[in-house]
Formats: C-alpha cells, structure tokens, sequence
C-alpha cells in the first residue's frame, strides 16, 4: 500500500535558522508529492508540490526535491521566520486514485523569535 | 485558487443530538469530497469519499450510520454526525481535488465540533 513517514516533532528553531523536515514514502505507482501546511485553527493549505522526479516545488522560500531514487521529499527553508510556525504535512496522491490522498503524521514547527 | 468553505466553523451541541456540517467548492466543481478527522495528536484521518450523485465510500471502521454523508450537487457535500457523543469531539476537515493536474486537494477552512 501507499504511505508517507515524515519526522517527528516537535521541532523549535529560532529565527533565520535553517529548517529541514524529513518526509519519505512508499507508494504502488508513480505518485505526485506535496507539502501542506495548517496554520493554528485552520484548514491544511497546500505549499508546493512536485509531479515526477527530479522536480523542485518551491513557494515562500520552502524547497522540496522529488527523490525517487532515495523515495524522498524533505521540505527544506534556509531562514524561518516566526510566521512560519505550524503544522506541516507531506503527502502522495496517486493519479489512478481520483485524487486521494495519504498524509504523514504532521510535523509541528515552532519559531522562536 | 479553488476555494473551499466550511460551515459552520464552531459548533456545540448536546449529547444524543445530531450535527450537519457543509462543505462547499467556491469556485469549481467537485465529482468527489473527502471527509476528514483530525485527532488532537494533529494527524489527519480520511473518513469517507463523497461521491457526488452516488453513496460515499467510507474508510475501514467509521461508521456510516453514524457520519452520514450527502453529495447533493457538484459544489455541495454535507457530513452529519448522528446521536452525536463526546468522543466525537474532534476537528472535522474536508477537501476537494480541482481536477488539476497533480492532483492536489484543496481544503476547507475545518469545522471544531465540541459535544458535551
């Protein structure tokens, strides 16, 4: 079956440190891959996202590479912000699968000024 | 971007009562909805596939008598938790694929149901 293992949290930083969050995966086909993040009291929000290996999605200074080789996509920011903290979420989706999903666990991230 | 609504936001009811909650596509059409539930340790679990114009296909061990699901129109999925208890206290969060490709989802902002 399809699933996602991303590292636990949680994870404090301090401002303008780097980040990296670990996300591998398994998955029965070709997935796409994405990052979702959810802010305290809110619904998820897609970050980035990336369709076939080698790709880079990218979006408010988050990065993730599609790794098939390594089964991976580690979300990665080289400065944080303290608005940068909440929840964030790595996840396949199987294009045979109508737009399913599966999600890691989540990773908290906290940011301190 | 695809939006989608929620509602209500917050609701608190009585225990043994039942509860509606709306989820709507803004701006797009949406053949399938996915129900969500996200427990307090945050992680999400899918509930059900909403079809529209069909039954919805639940996940192994929800109940479906007791989380009804309606897909009423292509922009309209209504989930309503029956003979609502406590432990049904959670954060129920639904999506909707746009049809782009990639297959992203797009989420509602969640709905806080407290039972008490």
């Amino acid at each position: 079956g399809n699933s996602v293992t991303q590292m636990e949290g949680p994870v404090t930083l301090s401002e303008e440190a780097f980040l990296t969050i670990n996300c591998t995966y398994t998955a029965t086909g070709y997935p796409s891959l994405f990052w979702y993040v959810q802010y305290p009291g809110e619904g998820l929000q897609l970050l980035l996202k990336a369709t076939k290996a080698d790709d880079k999605g990218s979006n408010k200074g988050f990065e993730a590479t599609y790794r098939k080789e390594t089964t991976s996509f580690h979300l990665e920011k080289g400065s944080v912000q303290v608005s940068d903290s909440a929840v964030y979420f790595c996840a396949l989706s199987l294009n045979t699968n109508a737009g399913k999903s599966t999600f890691g666990d989540g990773t908290t991230l906290t940011v301190k000024p | 971007g695809a939006v989608v609504s929620q509602h209500p936001s917050r609701v608190i009811c009585k225990s043994g009562t039942s509860v509606k909650i709306e989820c709507r596509s803004l701006d797009f059409q949406a053949t399938t909805m996915f129900w969500y539930r996200q427990f307090p340790k945050k992680s999400l679990m899918l509930m059900a596939t909403s079809n529209e114009g069909s039954k919805a296909t639940y996940e192994q061990g929800v109940e479906k008598d007791k989380f009804l699901i309606n897909h009423a129109s292509l922009t309209l999925s209504t989930l309503t938790v029956t003979s609502a208890h406590p432990e049904d206290s959670s954060f129920y969060i639904c999506s909707a694929p746009p049809g782009l490709a990639g297959n992203e989802q797009f989420f509602g902002p969640g709905t806080r149901l407290t039972v008490l």
